[in-house]
């Protein structure tokens, strides 16, 4: 069965820094989605990205933020300078048709921002 | 979309007992997912239930939904060790712009005993 994936699975990097997270959705699908979860809390929306653009984004995706879909595969998340307070597990999403088709997550990777 | 609302907050059993959670909604949906989280790791999609349907059935897993209550719950048949994880639930409204979004509330921390 297809599966979402993501890389790395872990990082760790100084407060500062540059991240970009990579994930590759299942092939088929047209919509892309990130989320976050900060250790203990709930799983958060970050944007959602459908033809190349962002559909919806919520507060926490500020302009330290951006997504790209670079080629036909990848989808990735650049955190410009990272803050202590966005270690957290961030998710990739897909799906084939906006809210009417089951999101398929990846299996997350966990930032530590130190 | 809107925030499910999953009760109990937590729930443990013994093996091979059924379990069920439930989850109540606010506002009209086209569908709700149910998801499992074990725990640090990505969402699993269970179940997704369209607003027509009133029960499906997927493997030791059934779920119910009932629109007039706005609540749907999930039922685990004969539960194993493996089961112990997160249990979420994401009603997914359709708006006319846009993806949407699935918001994830505080889950159903289920424990199977052995």
């Amino acid at each position: 069965e297809p599966e979402v994936t993501q890389t790395p699975s872990h990082q760790v990097t100084q407060m500062g820094q540059e991240v970009i997270l990579r994930c590759v959705p299942i092939s088929n699908h047209l919509y892309f989605y990130w989320y976050r979860q900060i250790l203990g809390q709930k799983v958060e929306f970050l944007v959602s990205f459908y033809n190349n653009e962002i559909s919806e984004k919520s507060e926490i995706f500020d302009d330290q933020f951006s997504v790209e879909r670079p080629d036909g595969s990848n989808f990735t998340l650049k955190i410009r300078s990272t803050k202590l307070e966005d270690s957290a597990m961030y998710f990739c999403a897909s799906n084939r048709d906006r809210g009417r088709e089951t999101q398929y997550f990846g299996p997350g990777t966990r930032l530590l921002v130190l | 979309s809107q925030q499910g609302e999953e009760d109990p907050q937590a729930l443990s059993i013994q093996e091979g007992e059924n379990a069920t959670m439930n989850c109540s909604y606010k506002t009209s949906i086209n569908n709700l997912q149910w998801y499992r989280q074990n725990s640090g790791r990505g969402l699993v999609h269970l179940i997704l239930i369209r607003s027509n349907e009133r029960e499906k059935h997927s493997g030791r897993l059934r779920v119910t939904l009932d629109t007039s209550k706005k609540s749907s719950s999930l039922l685990i048949t004969a539960s194993r060790a493996a089961d112990t994880a997160s249990y979420f639930c994401a009603p997914v409204d359709i708006s006319n712009f846009g993806n949407e979004k699935l918001t994830f509330g505080t889950g159903t921390r289920l424990t199977i005993i052995p």
